[in-house]
């Protein structure tokens, strides 16, 4: 399997803060890279597929950008809605999550 | 309205199997690929298995190939998944979810509520 290393695990922010989570591929995964917000007891929702497509209905402070090995999520102004936990996933070869980034009230 | 109703799940002792079950309903199943993903709890996800749209293609976890199958029924819209071999780390509950296109293993845009699995002695 394609092993999916984020980063950081834990994010600690504030309201109207940029925040950026990073995902690493062991091997290049080209663009087949998803950003899913889960929720406790609740789907994850997926934000963003193809590294950088928005899903429609996802709000524009979202953006995915990256390729090869290197990816990276940035919420552009956080808001009381964004505290989740992120998951990346590579479906390139198969699929793999990575272990997900919980982004919590600072 | 997409619906993804599972069912199957138990408790089963090491070595044992079960199958999930997936009912799929408020969309042309037939064009969709299908995929299973588990979360165990307090844990993160963990992508199992998928099938395309029209069962020529799938796709399984290192963790779980060679012990667990996937399969579809396109005119019962119903999605499936044997597990032979159980141990006690693939204890979670399954979620079905339907995927972007009709690949194996793209990304799901919607899922079930999950079956729970438990294996333990």
């Amino acid at each position: 399997d394609i092993q999916m290393t984020q980063s950081p695990s834990t994010l600690s922010a504030s309201v109207g803060d940029r925040v950026t989570i990073t995902c690493r591929a062991s091997q290049s995964v080209g663009s087949w890279l998803a950003w899913y917000q889960q929720k406790p007891g609740k789907a994850p929702n997926l934000l963003i597929h193809k590294a950088s497509s928005l899903e429609s209905g996802v709000p524009s402070r979202f953006s995915g950008s990256g390729s090869g090995t290197e990816f990276a999520l940035t919420i552009s102004s956080l808001q009381p809605d964004d505290f989740a936990t992120y998951y990346c996933q590579q479906y390139h070869h198969y699929s793999t999550f990575g272990q997900g980034t919980k982004v919590e009230i600072k | 309205e997409v619906q993804l109703v599972e069912s199957g799940g138990g408790v089963v002792r090491p070595g044992g199997s079960l199958r999930l079950s997936c009912a799929a309903s408020g969309f042309a199943f037939h064009d969709y690929g299908m995929t299973w993903v588990r979360q165990a709890p307090g844990k993160g996800l963990e992508w199992v298995s998928g099938i395309s749209w029209d069962g020529g293609s799938t796709g399984y976890a290192d963790s779980v190939k060679g012990r667990f199958t996937i399969s579809r029924d396109n005119a019962k819209n119903a999605l499936y998944l044997q597990m032979n071999s159980l141990r006690a780390e693939d204890t979670a509950l399954y979620h079905c979810g339907r995927t972007i296109g009709g690949g194996a293993t793209t990304p799901f845009d919607y899922w079930g509520q999950g079956t729970l699995v438990t294996v333990s002695s």
